[in-house]
């Protein structure tokens, strides 16, 4: 079974510009979280999807962040405009149901300069 | 403010040993509990849950859970270098998202 897919892997942008990161989840997954991943912290979960609606956003900065699951399956994730404070490792992550184990993708290292 | 509580480390044990890590957390009514393992520059992979108070054994690792005292455990035993990692706790928040709060980790290593 192919794992949670995520690209690109690694991204340098200048603060002000925007960037986009895609997720693909194991199939048949029905929720799909993207996280945020600061150095030295937990993730922290800024979305969560239920097929493509969005369960939980309570923690997402709508004001540059947003993120989107078109036909309940990949995702995008977009920072508009991106400040130094959002370098981090952006996770995605899938499960079959809220109720079941969730499991990680590679992540996206961002560097914003 | 749902919080996960870990002691960040590092926690050094000798080859053999047993590592002992510990999670405190807020949300009372939590039910489910999950610990993940970190390489530094990898994703988190989950290696146990539990759910019920007591004790969960696999292999070298077991979980133990108080949700009187609102106390999670990983014990891992017979320590080798291959699990130095930072070690995160997970609480599944009873709300109706089930999301996962993570605490900051606790950075394990194991010397030879």
């Amino acid at each position: 079974e192919a794992g949670v897919a995520q690209s690109p892997r690694y991204k340098i942008i200048e603060k002000r510009q925007s960037v986009a990161f895609w997720c693909n989840p194991i199939s048949g997954h029905a929720t799909l979280y993207w996280y945020q991943q600061i150095l030295g912290q937990g993730p922290k979960l800024l979305i969560q999807f239920q097929n493509n609606g969005v369960v939980d956003d309570s923690q997402l900065p709508k004001d540059r962040f947003s993120a989107e699951r078109l036909k309940g399956v990949d995702s995008t994730l977009k920072i508009q405009p991106a400040k130094l404070e959002d370098s981090a490792v952006y996770l995605c992550a899938s499960t079959l149901g809220r109720l079941y184990e969730q499991y990680f993708g590679p992540g996206t290292r961002l560097t914003v300069t | 403010q749902k919080e996960v509580e870990q002691n960040s480390g590092p926690l050094s044990v000798p080859e053999g040993a047993i590592a002992s890590l510990n999670c405190t957390y807020s949300d009372r009514g939590s039910q489910s509990f999950f610990w993940y393992r970190q390489y530094s520059g990898k994703s988190p992979e989950l290696i146990m849950f539990i759910y019920s108070n007591g004790d969960k054994e696999d292999g070298r690792f077991t979980a133990q859970l108080n949700k009187a005292s609102q106390y999670v455990s990983l014990l891992i035993r017979d320590s080798q270098p291959s699990d130095s990692a930072t070690y995160l706790c997970a609480v599944r928040i009873a709300d109706s998202s089930y999301k996962l709060i993570f605490g900051s980790g606790t950075r394990l290593l194991v010397r030879p």
